[in-house]
């Protein structure tokens, strides 16, 4: 399968961790790259490769790969990570990309 | 740094075709594909094609292939996506998103970043 799944949602106390999970056959063959998006604007890269942050992403954001399974790790989650978080990768040896369902991280 | 700027929002009536512009600046045009995401009120994102860097090869998500286009103008640095016959369930927000890759160990990477703000398309009677 190509596809990507991802739990809808997921809950963290502010100051604690937690592991947001992308699950795919695909993933045993490439990177999973990760975006964040809060309401009304465009995703943001967060994650991409094994686990490389873009510039200016907090280095509480942490990344890895196991089998088929794509993890983010928020380490001392803040109020300001509350968002949506989505898993990406491209989805097997033709020109196609795919997108997980997204995970609402609520921070309480 | 790379900025996309994408044009403003639309409003269509069923069976009408909407194109919506994508302008680069900060970085190389020519090195780069750009890819086309859509995003339905209250849904996931949705990956909709990728047009490579000279703009004469396209590669199409299955659902969109015979409505959708993209085309590139290498002289101005803007990338395109045309969408016809427009339905009501195509009212979404519309993003274009600059594609970066590379090797890591054994296994490759894609990214996209950074992504233009989004175009609003509402398709409505």
């Amino acid at each position: 399968s190509s596809e990507l799944t991802q739990d809808p949602a997921v809950s963290v106390a502010l100051g604690q961790t937690v592991r947001i999970t992308c699950q795919g056959d695909i993933l045993r063959t490439y990177c999973a790259t990760w975006y964040q998006q809060k309401p009304g604007q465009a995703p943001v890269l967060v994650m991409y490769g094994k686990n490389n942050r873009p510039s200016g992403i907090p280095d509480r954001f942490s990344g890895s790969s196991s089998g088929n399974t794509a993890s983010l790790t928020i380490t001392g989650a803040q109020a300001e990570d509350d968002a949506d978080y989505y898993c990406n990768s491209r989805a097997g040896s033709v020109d196609r990309w795919v997108f997980g369902g997204g995970t609402k991280l609520t921070v309480l | 740094q790379a900025r996309l700027v994408q044009s403003g929002a639309e409003v269509k009536e069923p069976g009408a075709s909407v194109k919506v512009s994508c302008k680069a600046s900060g970085y190389t045009f020519t090195g780069h594909y750009m890819h086309w995401v859509r995003q339905a009120p209250g849904q996931g994102l949705e990956w909709m094609g990728i047009i490579n860097p000279t703009g004469r090869r396209r590669w199409y998500e299955e659902k969109f292939q015979g409505r959708v286009t993209l085309t590139r103008d290498t002289s101005t640095s803007t990338d395109y996506m045309e969408l016809t016959s427009l339905r009501s369930d195509d009212t979404a927000v519309y993003y274009c998103a600059r594609d970066s890759s590379r090797w890591f160990g054994a296994n490759q990477g894609w990214w996209f970043d950074p992504w233009g703000q989004g175009t609003l398309v509402t398709v409505s009677s």
